[in-house]
């Protein structure tokens, strides 16, 4: 079945940098964009930008424009977001997942990565 | 930062309908722009509920149900059952912002 597998929980310090992977399994790898969503300890769900891996090809919001970049390994499947400069504010759960159609809906999920920001 | 606004809260006793809005602007909902909606359980990834303003996907119960009709949309749950306690959140399309946008987040409760 269509699956995205994230890395595990992090624990970063403010200035510091974060690394979360998402691998994608049961579909083909470059027919999908892979978009990131954080949501923060009791808030909603803030969109952070899409991966494109059939053309590399990447969209940020404009909040995370300079501080986020996504990539992508195609040998392995997996899609990458780093976040740089991070402050107590970042600290979220990292979500990644599928859009089939180029403006749509998120399906799969992955299971989520927190990231805790502290000193 | 969320541009679509919901109810914080909606409750109901077992069996009940409960109604869920998702009111956005001209740049998302009211443009045109298909609405999703997610249900999040405590504790994990959100699940797609409904896409295409009114489609269920495989495996959602038919007590849930999606509508549109102009800028107003809304989620519907009949039948309330103890199970659907969880966060409810509304999805589009912001062309103002060129990105993704959410609701602010409903919290289901079955009393």
């Amino acid at each position: 079945q269509v699956q995205l597998v994230q890395s595990g929980a992090e624990v970063q310090k403010p200035g510091a940098s974060v690394k979360v992977s998402c691998k994608g399994s049961g579909y083909t790898f470059n027919s999908y964009d892979i978009h990131w969503v954080r949501q923060a300890p009791g808030q909603g769900l803030e969109w952070m930008g899409v991966f494109d891996p059939g053309r590399g090809s990447t969209t940020y919001a404009q909040r995370f424009q300079g501080r986020v970049t996504m990539t992508r390994d195609t040998s392995t499947n997996t899609v990458y977001m780093e976040m740089n400069s991070l402050t107590s504010d970042d600290t979220a759960v990292y979500f990644c997942a599928r859009v089939g159609a180029s403006i749509g809906w998120f399906d799969p999920w992955g299971q989520g990565t927190l990231v805790t920001v502290s000193s | 930062q969320s541009v679509l606004t919901q109810p914080p809260s909606v409750s109901g006793a077992p069996g009940q309908r409960v109604t869920i809005s998702c009111t956005g602007s001209r740049s998302n909902i009211g443009a045109g722009y298909d609405v999703h909606w997610y249900q999040q359980l405590p504790e994990t990834a959100p699940k797609l509920l409904i896409y295409g303003n009114n489609n269920r996907p495989s495996g959602v119960p038919d007590r849930f149900s999606g509508s549109k009709s102009g800028a107003s949309v809304s989620l519907a749950i009949t039948g309330l059952q103890a199970e659907d306690e969880a966060d409810y959140y509304c999805q589009s399309y912001d062309s103002s912002l060129s990105g993704y946008v959410f609701g602010t987040g409903t919290k289901v409760t079955v009393l």
